[in-house]
């Protein structure tokens, strides 16, 4: 069963960011948003993850709405190597949390 | 530090044959998963163990398809019989807490 809702395609600009938005209305209080990108021919590649509040990496920012019923991932630069398949996972991290898989959003980045 | 290792990368059989698949995860890491990924789809769990155990094996075909974790370590996915749908890339992922998993690049599995 989908926990999250992402648009199935979008494309960004190199050297533009990319905002990824991903919807998750029945996100329950101790489950975290987690995202994944997939570059083809590769397994999936952590991106980052929050709770409630906002975080920040190196690779990414993760920005979630004081509901927590949905939240955007941004991509401060994007580059060509940034094209993948992104995806939106939200996890119960007590017990034994698996990472459920949905479509994701395939992003190509242009030139 | 090295990833995750799987092999091997690709695999062609003919539909009724037997497969195995072999990972390495990353050394100390408790937390090991197998993961099928059909053309156009994303992952979808097959089963997760903890150390050697099996926390989770709800989506595994138990008909056909069977993993082992010896010794906590290495694991193995085999699938006997195997059938045209099983067409799809293999994933093993591995984590020490739980928080952060990092997979392989897969096995591509072609049954013919």
């Amino acid at each position: 069963d989908a926990k999250t809702t992402q648009p199935t395609s979008m494309d960004c600009a190199e050297g533009r960011a990319a905002n990824l938005p991903c919807n998750h209305s029945t996100i329950s209080g101790n489950e975290y948003v987690y995202w994944y990108r997939q570059i083809h021919s590769q397994g999936p590649q952590y991106i980052i993850h929050g709770l409630k509040n906002n975080e920040t990496n190196e690779m990414a920012s993760l920005i979630i709405t004081e509901d927590r019923k949905s939240s955007t991932l941004i991509l401060p630069h994007a580059t060509l190597r940034d094209t993948a398949v992104y995806y939106c996972i939200v996890r119960g991290v007590d017990s034994w949390g698996k990472f459920q898989f949905g479509a994701g959003t395939q992003v190509v980045v242009t030139p | 530090e090295a990833g995750v290792a799987q092999s091997p990368r690709y695999k062609i059989i003919e539909k009724r044959q037997s497969v195995a698949f072999w990972c390495n995860p990353i050394s100390g890491h408790a937390t090991l998963y197998w993961y099928q990924q059909i053309l156009g789809q994303g992952p979808k769990l097959l089963i997760q163990f903890q150390n050697n155990g099996v926390v989770d094996d709800s989506q595994l075909p138990k008909d056909r398809f069977s993993a082992e974790r010896l010794k906590g370590v290495d694991s193995t996915l085999k699938i006997q019989p195997a059938k045209l749908e099983d067409s799809a890339v293999y994933l093993c992922a591995s984590s020490l807490d739980r928080i952060e998993a990092f997979f392989g690049q897969g096995t591509r599995l072609t049954v013919v």
